[in-house]
Order: C-alpha cells, then structure tokens, then sequence
C-alpha cells in the first residue's frame, strides 16, 4: 500500500459547486498533514495545514480522522481560480520527510 | 515569511554535462532540505534528504552518484545532476525546513532539460 493515497480525478466541477476529496495514509504515526496547491508548471505552495481538530480558512475546510486514516478537503463555493492540483502532504514522524499524494486535479467549469 | 530561492529556474544542457542547482533559504536556517523531481502530470517523488554537515540520505532507486547533494551551510544545498541524459530532463524542487516550527517552504523549482 503506497504512503499517501489521493483519487488523481480529474473532478470537472461547476462554478459555485462544492467539492471535496480525501487522501488516506498508511502510516498510522504519521504526525504532520498538509493540503498543497500546485498550478501548472508551478512550484506546489501551501494550502493549509490540517490538525485533529479541523480547521477553516474562508471557502476551504480540512479535516483530519486518524482513526480511518484520510484527511479530507472541501471547497464550497468553487471559483475558476481553484482549477489545481491538490496534493495531500504527510510527514512521517522518524525523518520529518514530506511524503506526497499524487494529487487530484480539479477542473472548475464556468 | 520564509523563502527559499532556487537558482536557475530554467536550464538547458548537452548529453554528458553536468549541471548544478542552488537552493537557498533567505530568512532562516535550514537544518534539513529535501530534493523532489516531478515528471509531467505526476506527483512530487523524493529523491534525497540533506541535513547540514552531514550526508545526504537517498531514497531507494536514487543513484547517489549522479544526483550529488552537498549542504554545507544552514543557507544553502546545491543539487548537482552528473553526466546528465534526457531521461533526467524534469522539473526539479527543493524544501527547507529550519526546523517543525517552520514548515515546510519550496523553492520555485529549476526545470531542466537534457538535449
């Protein structure tokens, strides 16, 4: 089983659609859970981080359950801007390497 | 925030040239700093782990030999891609961390290409 999962899409979502997806990861110590963004050709940058208890920030709201192991984006509202990559990020708690998703591509349709 | 800057962010070189790649923290140190390749439409791969002072670690299927990393400053790792072929033409990231409490920056990636 690969470290980190992520459905590779694409996801061709309406504007003004919500839309979420989920990452699991197979290791159960893993400590550290980010969502990245990477445009085309670009350098991924960070999205948000995702902690245990949930957080949000404006449209986009991350979600972490350790016990089934996935974390979880979702984006309501969906803007033409959000078309990306969204990679799922997890660092492993021996080395603090980051570990990456192959990322799901998102397509907002106008 | 923190920046790292990666230099150059475009190459081009011959078959059986080498070429070198800078990644620099600007505001911080970094204590550790990874090298990611990624290949069109896929995913970010790790191919090493340098922590300053000391060896770098590769990860399995990384030849050592031809990717050579030296970080011999809390500034500055530089990936050297040795007797470069085609098949190592790909887009070229480093991250730096000085640290949990800082995260994770990249740099704004080196792509090269191998003619």
């Amino acid at each position: 089983r690969k470290e980190v999962e992520q459905d590779p899409g694409p996801f061709n979502v309406p504007e003004g659609a919500t839309v979420a997806f989920n990452c699991t990861y197979s290791n159960s110590a893993s400590q550290s859970f980010f969502w990245y963004r990477q445009d085309c050709r670009k350098e991924p940058k960070l999205l948000m981080s995702v902690y245990s208890s949930g957080n949000e920030d404006g449209r986009f709201t991350a979600q972490l359950n350790r016990a089934s192991q996935y974390i979880s984006l979702l984006i309501r509202d969906s803007k033409l801007s959000d078309s990306a990559t969204y990679l799922c990020v997890v660092t492993r708690d021996r080395d603090d390497k980051i570990i990456f998703g192959k990322g799901t591509r998102l397509h907002i349709l106008p | 925030g923190a920046v790292v800057s990666q230099h150059p962010s475009r190459v081009i070189c011959k078959s059986g040239t080498s070429v070198k790649i800078e990644c620099r923290s600007l505001d911080f140190q970094a204590t550790t700093m990874f090298w990611y390749r990624q290949f069109p439409k896929k995913s970010l791969m790790l191919m090493a782990t340098s922590n300053e002072g000391s060896k770098a670690t590769y990860e399995q299927g990384v030849e050592k030999d031809k990717f050579l990393i030296n970080h011999a400053s809390l500034t500055l790792s530089t990936l050297t891609v040795t007797s470069a072929h085609p098949e190592d033409s790909s887009f070229y990231i480093c991250s730096a961390s000085g640290g949990s409490s800082y995260g994770y920056t990249f740099g704004s990636g080196t792509r090269l290409t191998v003619v």
